[in-house]
């Protein structure tokens, strides 16, 4: 079926370990990104892409690293996980230009940091 | 920074009648798109509904409206009829037409009672 996998659907990390959300979408979309979704906050941007070696910053980056090398791919690094990072991760992507295109989710990553 | 309010942190329904989630927003853009996602316990992040703001007709999908008072900055998703399947949290979200940070309410849960 088209559209967008993550992998992994959980995690649990130590604080201190490096760990890599995977997120892939079919459907040639040039925009992507990732989200986190915290306990009364919403979804709230980390990163995204325009397209292949393309990324920007969101409205909370820090602790979090991405790149594009294709379309289709576009992971989300942990460095050094820390607790403030337990949260659920959602990747998304959509047709670029205009922001009526919608976005299509995946099923989301739930990571909780020990 | 466009902030999107969410008031009601929980709401209730009877099986069949009708409910109102509001949604606030800030923005000084003219431009721009709005959006009511569902999240059911599944966690995927389900489309409801699409406006965008240089259309003054309200968006309609079958048993889902919104009322989209672009004056006073206001986009509340009407569910008509409601299902024991519309159970879940419903984000509202704002998106400029010129940048790529899709904005989020914290969030509306709703219980539809039986």
């Amino acid at each position: 079926n088209a559209g967008v996998t993550q992998t992994p659907k959980f995690q649990v990390l130590k604080t201190g370990q490096s760990m890599t959300l995977q997120c892939a979408q079919d459907m040639n979309h040039e925009y992507m990104s990732w989200y986190r979704q915290d306990p009364g906050m919403g979804l709230r941007l980390i990163h995204y892409s325009v397209g292949a070696g393309i990324t920007d910053q969101g409205e909370v980056p820090n602790g979090y690293n991405v790149s594009r090398s294709t379309t289709e791919d576009f992971p989300l690094r942990l460095l050094s996980a820390a607790p403030s990072q337990t949260s659920v991760y959602f990747c998304a992507s959509r047709q670029g230009g205009s922001g009526a295109n919608v976005l299509t989710f995946g099923a989301g990553s739930r990571l909780t940091v020990l | 920074a466009q902030t999107v309010t969410q008031s009601q942190p929980e709401m209730s329904v009877q099986e069949a009648e009708t409910v109102t989630l509001s949604c606030t927003y800030d923005t000084s853009e003219n431009n721009y798109y709005l959006f009511w996602y569902k999240q059911p316990p599944s966690r995927q992040m389900i489309l409801v509904i699409r406006q965008e703001a240089y259309k003054q007709q309200n968006a309609t999908e079958n048993r889902f409206s919104v009322n989209f008072q672009k004056a006073a900055k206001s986009f509340s998703l009407k569910i008509s009829d409601s299902q024991l399947g519309d159970t879940a949290m419903y984000f509202c979200a704002f998106m400029n037409d010129n940048n790529n940070d899709m904005r989020f309410g914290a969030g509306t849960r709703l219980t539809v009672k039986p």
